[in-house]
């Protein structure tokens, strides 16, 4: 069976430090892998996503960004963390394939919280 | 920008009724619908997807998929209390974004024993 393992789990981090959150999926190959943030009482927001090795799409632009080293490892990352960066990150994997219908899979989610 | 609408609720039934959750979506070339359920301070877990028009039952739940009209909704049948959560409709966009998965903002749904 497929898991797929986040961490942390929590963190406090400073305004103007960095972030690296690491993402693995296992029981797959060649995944398809998200980033999504949820703010405080607010819905899901896309904001990577990637099909391959070294393949990323930003949704939207900010100080964030993403690598995918491995095929089943996506890291998301800030040099400079902002106040607006604080909210719940989720890593998250689909199937690949035409029939697949990318039913979206999210490990347990990430608190991040910047003072 | 391709959008999913949802009533952000509360939804407040008792036990025992059925729940109805709506959503709309904006993509018109959407192919896959989902709605998960996600309890709070948890990640979302999905309850059922849905690629035709019409309905799919999966135990107390059924959901329902009108293409032409771009909704999407859910029914919960002998609500229970632990049903009580936010539940949130995600479509995934078509043509070139056909991995691309955007999520409602969640209705909150309150069973009351």
């Amino acid at each position: 069976s497929q898991t797929i393992h986040q961490w942390p789990a929590t963190l406090v981090q400073p305004v103007g430090s960095p972030l690296s959150l690491e993402c693995t999926v296992e029981g797959t190959s060649n995944p398809n892998l998200y980033w999504y943030r949820q703010a405080a009482g607010r819905g899901l927001q896309l904001l990577f996503y990637s099909v391959g090795i070294g393949q990323i799409s930003s949704e939207v632009p900010q100080n964030l960004s993403a690598s995918r080293p491995q095929d089943r490892q996506f890291i998301l990352s800030s040099k400079k963390l902002l106040l607006s960066d604080s909210g719940f990150y989720l890593c998250a994997w689909s199937r690949t394939g035409v029939n697949s219908g990318n039913t979206i899979y999210f490990g347990e989610g990430s608190w991040l919280t910047v003072v | 920008q391709k959008e999913v609408e949802q009533n952000s609720g509360p939804l407040s039934v008792p036990e025992g009724a059925i729940a109805s959750l709506n959503c709309t979506y904006s993509d018109r070339g959407s192919q896959s619908f989902f709605w998960y359920r996600q309890y709070s301070g948890k990640s979302p877990e999905l309850i059922m997807f849905i690629y035709s028009n019409g309905d799919k039952e999966d135990g107390r739940f059924t959901a329902q998929l009108n293409k032409a009209s771009q909704y999407v909704s859910l029914l919960i049948r002998d609500s229970q209390p632990s049903d009580s959560a936010t539940y949130l409709c995600a479509v995934t966009l078509g043509g070139g974004g056909g991995f691309k998965t955007i999520f409602g903002a969640g209705t909150r749904l309150f069973v009351k024993a």
